[in-house]
């Protein structure tokens, strides 16, 4: 069982927008703003997407974007495009003997 | 260009050892803390281990502390996991990571080698 809590799957229609949560602990997403989204298409290495909550990496498109509420993390995708079919994790530091604790992962489908 | 090659990987029995090892080049490699990051198969992400850019500050996760060690080569610009008393449990995809920070630890993750497989079994 992972540290931090995500849907297993989430799906939408191209043009649409969807959200992807990441539930965790005061000890970990709620208490640092280490928090951070990867992208992962299959038979590759996972990409950063989000870091530090919100900030994008150069050369991410701004249709990524991230947030944070109390012990819970968000990511949105808007205007999804067939590309953005993939994996996400999301990630953060935790004040537990571990450091960095990653959700479980989420499939996004574009219908 | 930033890049990150590991190599080291392989079948091995359990309880042996194995070391990897990850190139790094087209960044000021002892600027910058360094990851270890594994992916069983069909599996998510978990972190192994990381190591401060000098090597002052090593975090273990508790599935590996006590067998693995981490350790760097600034003037190779080499990142190395030691794994020793290996199990069926550690077969995965190791990927060797960049922090974001420099001269500290972000915690988090901008770039990714290719990763190399190391399979635990008899």
């Amino acid at each position: 069982q992972s540290a931090l809590t995500q849907p297993a799957s989430v799906s939408g229609s191209p043009g649409q927008s969807i959200t992807i949560s990441c539930t965790g602990t005061s000890s970990d997403v709620g208490g640092y703003n280490y928090v951070s989204w990867y992208q992962q298409h299959p038979g590759k290495a996972p990409k950063l997407m989000i870091y530090d909550v919100s900030n994008r990496p150069s050369g991410v498109s701004n249709r990524f974007s991230g947030s944070k509420s109390g012990n819970t993390a968000s990511l949105t995708i808007s205007g999804l495009q067939a590309e953005d079919e993939a994996d996400y994790y999301c990630s953060s530091y935790t004040s537990s003997s571990t450091y960095v604790v990653f959700g479980g992962g989420t499939k996004l489908t574009v219908l | 260009e930033v890049q990150l090659v590991e190599s080291g990987g392989g079948l091995v029995q359990p309880g042996r050892s194995l070391r990897l090892s990850c190139a790094a080049s087209g960044f000021t490699f002892d600027d910058y803390a360094m990851h270890w990051v594994r992916q069983a198969p069909g599996k998510g992400l978990e972190w192994v281990s990381g190591i401060s850019w000098n090597s002052g500050s090593i975090g273990y996760a508790d599935s590996v502390k006590g067998r693995f060690t981490i350790s760097r080569d600034n003037a190779k610009n080499s990142l190395y996991l030691q794994m020793n008393s290996l199990r069926a449990e550690d077969t995965a995809l190791y990927y060797c990571a960049k922090d974001t920070s420099r001269y500290s630890s972000g915690w988090q993750f901008d770039y990714w080698g290719q990763g190399t497989l190391v399979t635990v079994s008899s």
